[in-house]
């Protein structure tokens, strides 16, 4: 059965940094493109950010509004992707989901999001 | 950027209606288009990929269609399990966008 399970969130400072980890199961996290989504409170879904697949070099893509303080990794060894959040602003404040991608263009399954909130 | 507008935000509407939604693209997106459905406090499930191809395990009633900058969900027979948020995404071009969500309630 594929499962992610995200974790890591919870309450951080302006400018501050937090980490959050997507374990897989159910599938090798390394065959899959993947992604990064949030949704601020009563907002819609905002793309985050992308990792293709080791096969493409684990090169990533981001949104505008967190290029340069975001950064989408792979650990390999725990078959999981990383978010490492940096300078946090309050506007990041958002439940955070990962996904895996079927094909580049399919994102099938989603885990259950973790929670960070932004503020002093 | 590619923008996506979806209409109308909000939906009201009775068992056994049926629904549809629009999907906007401010360019052509080759098709690559897909649609979730979101329950509160809820990930985001597919239902339909590639504009109109069903995911395994959706009921029937939901089908998809549209081509070039317009798209559209449509549900033949709202089911009381249907109540919910719809977002449609576009996936051709980066940064990847989403819809601002169509809110189906209970009339």
């Amino acid at each position: 059965e594929v499962q992610l399970v995200e974790s890591g969130g919870g309450l951080v400072q302006p400018g501050g940094s937090l980490r959050l980890s997507c374990a897989v199961s159910g599938f090798t996290s390394s065959d899959h493109y993947m992604d990064w989504v949030r949704q601020a409170p009563g907002q819609p879904l905002e793309w985050v950010g992308r990792s293709r697949d080791k096969a493409s070099g684990y090169t990533t893509e981001y949104a505008a509004s967190v290029k340069g303080r975001f950064t989408i990794s792979r650990d390999d060894s725990k078959n999981s992707l990383l978010l490492q959040m940096n300078s946090l602003k309050t506007e990041d404040t958002a439940v955070y989901y990962c996904s895996r991608v079927h094909g580049s263009r399919m994102p099938d399954y989603w885990g259950q999001g973790t929670l960070v909130t932004v503020s002093s | 950027d590619i923008q996506l507008t979806q209409s109308p935000s909000f939906l009201s509407a009775s068992v056994g209606d049926r629904v549809t939604i629009t999907c906007r693209t401010s360019q052509g997106i080759s098709g690559y288009l897909v649609w979730y459905q979101q329950k509160p406090g809820k990930a985001p499930k597919l239902l339909i990929y590639t504009a109109s191809t069903l995911q395994s395990g959706v009921p029937s009633r939901f089908s998809g269609s549209g081509s070039g900058t317009e798209f559209t969900l449509t549900i033949s027979s709202l089911q009381p399990e249907d109540f919910a948020t719809y977002f449609c995404q576009q996936l051709n071009n980066y940064p990847l966008t989403f819809g601002g969500g169509t809110k189906v309630e209970i009339k």
